[in-house]
């Protein structure tokens, strides 16, 4: 079975400092993993996926198969980086994402 | 382009009763699926259509929760009889393709049951 994992509920961090949110997942097969977030009062919406391997809104996120792993991280945390964020999990062969349970992002003035 | 749609964005009820909730997805989406997510998780599916069949409704209880995409478009999921932990959002999603994982959410329909 597919699994994410999300070891933080919460990070709060000052603005201008590094951000890494963590992000584990368990699954045998080829995983294509997701970030999605949702800022306050908005929709889920999806931030980036492994395969596009781009950077959005300054946020990186890289596949580290060897330590299942895809943390999320921007080297200088902004204000409006504040929102929940969701680590995303679709294995080849399923069509359904499976998603954490998130990780709140608070970056303080 | 227009998201998609949901309502009713809230809803209280009474346990034992019976709710019902809508979707549109975006124009030319096929597959359309239907989250459920209890405060302090993530989301969790229900079921997956691709146009009005259903992809995977393995978690969906099937003794209380029903889903239907009658012409492959607007979707609706019904709870009956409602239950006390049935209270969360439920997000509906839609996307161009079955197995992208690029989801376009709805703004959800937050439930209270009492």
């Amino acid at each position: 079975a597919q699994r994410v994992t999300q070891p933080e509920k919460l990070l709060s961090v000052f603005k201008g400092a590094p951000v890494e949110l963590k992000c584990n997942y368990s699954y045998s097969g080829s995983p294509e993993l997701f970030w999605y977030v949702q800022y306050s009062r908005q929709r889920l919406q999806l931030l980036l996926r492994h395969i596009s391997r781009e950077s959005i809104k300054g946020f990186t996120a890289d596949l580290n198969k060897g330590e299942t792993s895809f943390h999320l991280k921007k080297p200088f945390a902004q204000e409006e980086d504040s929102a929940m964020y969701y680590c995303a999990l679709k294995s080849g062969g399923s069509y359904i994402p499976t998603f954490g349970r998130g990780t709140s992002l608070i970056v303080h003035p | 382009e227009a998201g998609v749609a949901q309502s009713p964005r809230y809803k209280i009820i009474e346990k034992r009763q019976s709710v019902a909730f809508w979707c549109n997805p975006i124009s030319g989406h096929a597959t359309l699926y239907w989250y459920q997510q209890i405060l302090g998780q993530g989301p969790k599916l229900l079921i997956q259509f691709q146009n009005n069949g259903v992809v995977d409704d393995s978690q969906l209880p099937k003794d209380r929760f029903s889903a239907e995409r009658l012409k492959g478009v607007d979707s609706t999921l019904k709870i009956q009889p409602a239950k006390l932990e049935d209270s969360a959002v439920y997000l509906c999603a839609s996307s161009f393709a079955p197995n992208t994982g690029e989801l376009f959410f709805g703004e959800g329909s937050r439930l209270t049951v009492l």
